[in-house]
């Protein structure tokens, strides 16, 4: 089955910082890989969908890149709503398995 | 706008079953997919299950794969999830969601969740 990894598991940053998450599929899912953030006690959010294609209303300091089994989720500048959980999720095929999360925190 | 409204969840013995369903409003439902995905208290996102716009594919994590079942009534804009042989394991919060399946690139992700329904396996 497929295996999604994040790293890092957590990380602390402050307002204005860049911030990059790496997401790894266990094999190759070509650009097949959604990123979602969730805010404590909300529901999921999409951002991006096809590793790099960002969602509808989502604000252009996210980005995304990578292709195959690597892929990056960058915050290209950290603005406070942005503290939360992320989680990428492989859409390639099913099971459409998620991350376990990477939880961006104050510093 | 685009509305999930999940119900049917609650506290239920081990071994038990239970249905959960969301019903949709806001979208032309009939084109769409529909993921159930579930979150234990205080922990990541498991998906759980889709089904096709149609109906004609159904696909399970394995973890729930022989215990679970999901369907979708077009004419009524719901879909379900009859859930069977539960275990501890199977308690968490259980999302419908949407997908934006885009037929041209074949990406999809999903774009619209509802608020959820608590689902606690205890004796």
């Amino acid at each position: 089955d497929m295996q999604m990894t994040q790293s890092p598991s957590s990380l602390s940053a402050s307002i204005g910082d860049r911030v990059t998450i790496t997401c790894r599929a266990s094999r190759d899912i070509s650009t097949y890989l959604n990123w979602y953030q969730q805010k404590p006690g909300r529901v999921p959010q999409l951002l991006i969908y096809g590793a790099s294609r960002l969602e509808s209303g989502v604000p252009p300091r996210f980005s995304a890149t990578g292709s195959g089994t690597d892929f990056t989720l960058i915050i290209s500048s950290l603005h406070p709503e942005d503290f939360a959980t992320y989680y990428c999720q492989e859409s390639y095929s099913p099971p459409f398995t998620f991350g376990p999360g990477t939880k961006v925190a104050i510093k | 706008q685009v509305q999930l409204v999940e119900s049917g969840g609650g506290v239920v013995q081990p071994g038990r079953s239970l249905r959960l369903s969301c019903a949709a409003s806001g979208f032309s439902f009939s084109s769409y997919g529909l993921h159930w995905i579930r979150q234990p208290p205080g922990r990541g996102l498991e998906w759980v299950a889709v089904i096709w716009p149609d109906g004609s594919q159904k696909h399970y994590a394995d973890s729930v794969k022989g215990r679970f079942s999901i369907s979708r009534d077009n004419s009524k804009n719901t879909v379900d999830l009859q859930m069977n042989s539960l275990g501890a394991e199977d308690t968490a919060i259980y999302y419908c969601a949407k997908d934006n399946h885009n037929i041209l690139t074949g990406y999809f992700g999903t774009d619209y969740w509802g608020k959820g329904t608590l689902v606690a396996v205890s004796s």
